[in-house]
């Protein structure tokens, strides 16, 4: 099956620091990657569509100068936490669309644990 | 706006016993898929239903999509401890490259 490889899972810094989160599709190409956060016991919030060789598309109420995307290839996107904080703690999952039209299902990542101390 | 309204929030019961999920619209869908999550992990999924009134069945878990595609349901017979964390229904719509519409997710908690 299709399989999305999230990297770091688990990152602990210190306030001011830049985080890159990098997100793989393995097994297949993906023109598009969504990324989201979750908080605990919550559902999941999207923040932004990665498009490959484009800009991303940010939902209303995410700073795109806080959280920068980068989809350089089809097989991998990456969302850097400018500047983190210790209110940008959070599990972000990133996810990437398997080919083959509209109802092709969504597979995730294993998500990333920022903590900002 | 949420767009899908998944109930109930929380759930908690014991080994053995039945329930059902409930995901709901006002929106139609082209796809509706179930997904489960454990703590510190992404979600993985279940399944996908696509047409009006389909059903699908894994193992002891029975996924319902309405006929008018607006809503889904999950049931799931027999609980074990094992069925036990967040399931999530997600939306998809017909435009390409757009992001699925999650509901709020649904907390299990089967007890032995």
């Amino acid at each position: 099956g299709a399989v999305v490889s999230q990297h770091p899972s688990w990152v602990i810094c210190k306030s001011g620091t830049s985080v890159k989160i990098e997100c793989r599709s393995l097994d297949f190409q993906a023109t598009t990657m969504f990324w989201y956060r979750q908080f605990p016991k919550q559902s999941l919030m999207l923040m932004a569509t990665s498009n490959e060789g484009s800009k991303a598309t940010y939902e209303q109420g995410v700073e795109k100068d806080k959280f920068l995307i980068n989809h350089a290839s089809l097989t991998l996107s990456t969302l850097t936490v400018t500047s983190a904080h210790p209110e940008d703690s959070s599990f972000y999952i990133c996810s990437a669309r398997v080919p083959g039209g509209n109802n092709q299902p969504q597979h995730f990542g294993d998500g990333t644990r920022l903590s900002i101390l | 706006t949420q767009l899908l309204e998944q109930s109930p929030q929380f759930l908690s019961i014991q080994e053995g016993e039945n329930l059902t999920v409930y995901c709901n619209s006002s929106s139609v869908f082209s796809s509706l898929q179930w997904y489960r999550q454990e703590p510190g992990e992404g979600p993985v999924l279940l399944v996908t239903v696509v047409t009006g009134g389909e059903v699908k069945k894994l193992k002891r878990l029975t996924f319902q999509f309405g006929d008018a595609r607006k809503d889904s349901s999950l049931h799931i017979t027999a609980a074990q401890p094992g069925d036990t964390g967040l399931y999530l229904c997600a939306g998809g719509k017909y435009q390409a490259g757009t992001a699925l519409i999650f509901g709020k997710g649904t907390t299990l908690s089967v007890s032995s």
